[in-house]
C-alpha cells in the first residue's frame, strides 16, 4: 500500500494563480482531511470529508475548495494564490471505524505564494 | 486563547536523558488524546492515543492524562537521538476531527 500520496512535492505560485493540489488514499478510507502547517502553529483543518459526496468546512477554509467524487481522491483547490496561504499543507484519511480514529498523513506539499 | 496550549522548545537534551512534553487544553469534550511525531519534511505519524483520564505505557514512550486539570504528558525514557522530532499534541471529542497544539521541537544529542 502506498497510503497518502500527494502530488506536487513543491509549488511558487504568483499572487492570484489558481491551483489544484492533489490527494489519494489507497486504504479504502472514509475520512479524508486537509490541513495547513504554519511554523510553530500546529495543524489548521481546512476542510474534511467523511465519504465521497460528503465535505464540510473546518477551522480555516476561506480561499480554499474541496470536492469528493470518489472514496480515494479529495483535491483542494485554491483560488487567487495570496501570500498568507503560503504554508505546507497535509491530507489525511482515517478510516472512521475505532473510537480515537487515527490520521494517516501524506508526506505534504510545501506551497509558497509570491 | 488557543484551545490547545503546547511549548514549542527547542527542548534540548543529552542522549539517555528522558523527556518531558506536555499540553494543556481548554475545551472539557475532549476525551481522546494523542500524540504525533513528525521527523523534518515529514507528515506526522501517530506515536501514542488515550481516551479519558489515567497512563498508558508504550516501550520507551509514556503518556498521562489529567482531565480534571486538563493536562497532557509524554514522557520518552532513555531518549535517543532518533527521538529527535516535533512531537504534536491532538485532541478530539469525538473522534472524527482532531484538535492539534503548535508542537514541540525536541533535539536528542549524542
Amino acid at each position: 500500500n502506498a497510503g497518502v500520496t500527494q502530488t506536487p512535492k513543491f509549488r511558487i505560485l504568483k499572487i492570484g494563480q489558481s491551483m489544484t493540489l492533489q490527494c489519494t488514499q489507497d486504504m479504502n478510507h472514509n475520512y479524508m482531511y486537509w490541513y495547513r502547517q504554519d511554523p510553530g502553529m500546529g495543524l489548521k483543518l481546512i476542510y474534511y470529508s467523511v465519504g465521497a459526496g460528503i465535505t464540510d468546512k473546518g477551522e480555516v477554509p476561506n480561499g480554499y475548495n474541496v470536492s469528493r467524487s470518489t472514496t480515494e481522491d479529495f483535491p483542494l483547490r485554491l483560488e487567487l494564490a495570496a501570500p498568507s496561504q503560503t504554508s505546507v499543507y497535509f491530507c489525511a484519511s482515517a478510516s472512521g471505524e475505532i473510537s480515537y480514529n487515527e490520521q494517516f498523513f501524506g508526506p505534504g506539499t510545501r506551497l509558497t505564494v509570491l | 486563547q488557543k484551545e490547545v496550549e503546547q511549548d514549542p522548545g527547542p527542548l534540548s537534551v543529552p542522549e539517555g536523558a528522558i523527556v518531558s512534553l506536555n499540553c494543556t487544553y481548554s475545551n472539557s469534550a475532549f476525551q481522546y488524546f494523542m500524540w504525533y511525531r513528525q521527523y523534518s519534511r515529514k507528515g506526522p505519524e501517530l506515536l501514542m492515543y488515550t481516551y479519558s483520564s489515567g497512563n498508558k505505557e508504550d516501550g520507551s514512550f509514556t503518556a498521562q492524562v489529567d482531565k480534571s486539570s486538563k493536562y497532557i504528558s509524554l514522557f520518552i525514557r532513555d531518549s535517543q537521538p532518533s527521538d529527535s522530532a516535533t512531537y504534536l499534541c491532538a485532541m478530539s471529542a469525538a473522534g472524527n476531527k482532531l484538535t492539534f497544539g503548535g508542537g514541540t521541537r525536541v533535539l536528542v544529542k549524542p
